[in-house]
């Protein structure tokens, strides 16, 4: 089966600037996450769908950030205005239903200069 | 959320057992233990996971102590390319949450 893709790969952006990531999970995995992963650390849950709707976003900063799943499928990760503090890997993942293990896509690397 | 704690790193010979510790002293009876692994630039990909039993699978074995207080993940001969960080994550049942924390990385010397 094809695995979770991720566009872009690399992003370099200024602050203040906007920028968005695309995830395109297993074809019918349900659940669809957002995770950010700095420098040296384990991943950070950002935000949670089951379906189309969100589950969890606790943990995301609303203020600038912001993520929305098409039609239950895709999904997009928007950042604006971007800070330097958001350099990141952004990674996304997609399970088929609640407790099944989770697929990571490789990623986009933002930097904030 | 219940936390793990594991060791920052680890180092083995290439073609040795290696042995990962993971505590958990307040895990609550119906967490299982996941244990997932990030190679270098890519992200992270499911080994194993546990509720009480041992577990067995082609990639690895998950010992759990019998207070499951504690678990090892085990890799039977260390190869090159399993160096990576490992992450032993508790999960409830019915949620999805997954929680990442620092993880050990493990270095497999030649």
């Amino acid at each position: 089966e094809a695995g979770v893709a991720q566009s872009p790969r690399y992003k370099i952006i200024e602050k203040r600037q906007s920028v968005a990531f695309w995830c395109n999970p297993i074809s019918g995995h349900a659940t669809l996450y957002w995770y950010q992963q700095i420098l040296g650390q384990g991943p950070k849950l950002l935000i949670q769908f089951q379906n189309n709707g969100v589950v969890d976003d606790s943990q995301l900063p609303k203020d600038r950030f912001s993520a929305e799943r098409l039609k239950g499928v895709d999904s997009t990760l928007k950042i604006q205005p971007a800070k330097l503090e958001d350099s990141a890997v952004y990674l996304c993942a997609s399970s088929l239903e609640p407790g099944s293990p989770l697929h990571f896509g490789n990623g986009t690397r933002l930097t904030v200069t | 959320d219940a936390k793990t704690t594991q060791p920052n790193s680890m180092e083995s010979n290439e073609e040795e057992p290696v042995h990962l510790p993971c505590n958990h002293s307040t895990i609550s009876g119906t967490d299982y233990i996941h244990w997932y692994r990030q190679l270098p630039s890519q992200g992270p990909e499911y080994v194993i996971h546990g509720l009480t039993s041992n577990v067995n699978n082609r990639m690895a074995s998950l010992a759990i102590a019998e207070d499951r207080k504690s678990s090892t993940l085990i890799l039977h001969r260390a190869t090159l390319r399993d160096a990576a960080v490992y992450y032993c994550i508790l999960r409830a049942p019915n949620n999805n949450d997954m929680r990442f924390g620092a993880g050990t990385r493990l270095t497999v010397k030649p």
